[in-house]
């Protein structure tokens, strides 16, 4: 069964560093693209960027360049997002999701989430 | 950038009723675009890819039609199973981007 498995909920303090990270398996995770997506509280869906585990390429969406890093470990088939100082404002569910190969940028699997909350 | 329209942002429905919801973009997308359900404390759900094609495993009351600018998500008879958010999702290689629509909240009456 093809998964991702995301870390658990996280509660930072604003100025913080947070990696986060989303576990493949059951497919060749090196072969398909894995995007994140921010969900703040009660809003809608915001694409940040994507990654091939293959060879690291990555895309941020203008939104998030600069504001956070994506990156990937193959040998343990896990994509990871991480800041360097969070905000208040970062507070939101975390999807990752893999890319189909049968469509134009369409994501038709889903890790869980990660609920990550940052407050003094 | 391109733009995403969603309209309407919620709507009431009864059991049994055709729903459509529709997405506008900015410019011309060609049929890069995509739908998704999500339900409650869930993660989306991809319904809709390259804007007609029914992905597999999902229930044939489910359908979308466009190409261009101009896209239409159906339900062609609701069920209670399918009060969620509809999120349509757009992408656009230069540069790379991909951007979703406001979402459209679909309840029972």
């Amino acid at each position: 069964e093809v998964q991702l498995v995301q870390s658990g909920a996280e509660v930072k303090k604003p100025g913080e560093s947070l990696k986060i990270s989303c576990k493949g398996s059951g497919y060749s995770f090196t072969s398909y693209w894995i995007g994140w997506v921010r969900q703040m509280p009660g809003k809608g869906l915001e694409w940040m960027g994507i990654i091939y585990p293959g060879d690291s390429d990555t895309r941020y969406s203008p939104s998030f360049q600069g504001q956070v890093t994506i990156s990937a470990d193959k040998s343990i088939s896990t994509a990871y997002l991480q800041w360097s100082s969070l905000k208040a404002s970062d507070t939101a569910m975390y999807y990752c999701a893999r890319q189909s190969l049968f469509c134009t940028s369409c994501y038709n699997t889903w890790g869980q989430g990660t609920l990550v909350t940052v407050s003094s | 950038d391109i733009q995403m329209t969603q309209s309407p942002s919620s709507l009431s429905a009864s059991v049994g009723d055709r729903v459509t919801i529709t997405c506008q973009a900015s410019q011309d997308i060609s049929n890069y675009l995509n739908w998704y359900q999500q339900k409650p404390g869930k993660a989306p759900k991809l319904l809709i890819y390259d804007a007609s094609n029914l992905e597999t495993g999902v229930p044939s009351r489910f359908s979308g039609s466009g190409s261009g600018t101009d896209f239409t998500f159906t339900i062609s008879s609701l069920q209670p199973e399918d009060i969620a958010t509809y999120y349509c999702q757009q992408y656009d290689n230069l540069p790379p981007n991909t951007t979703f629509g406001q979402g459209t909240k679909v309840e029972i009456k």
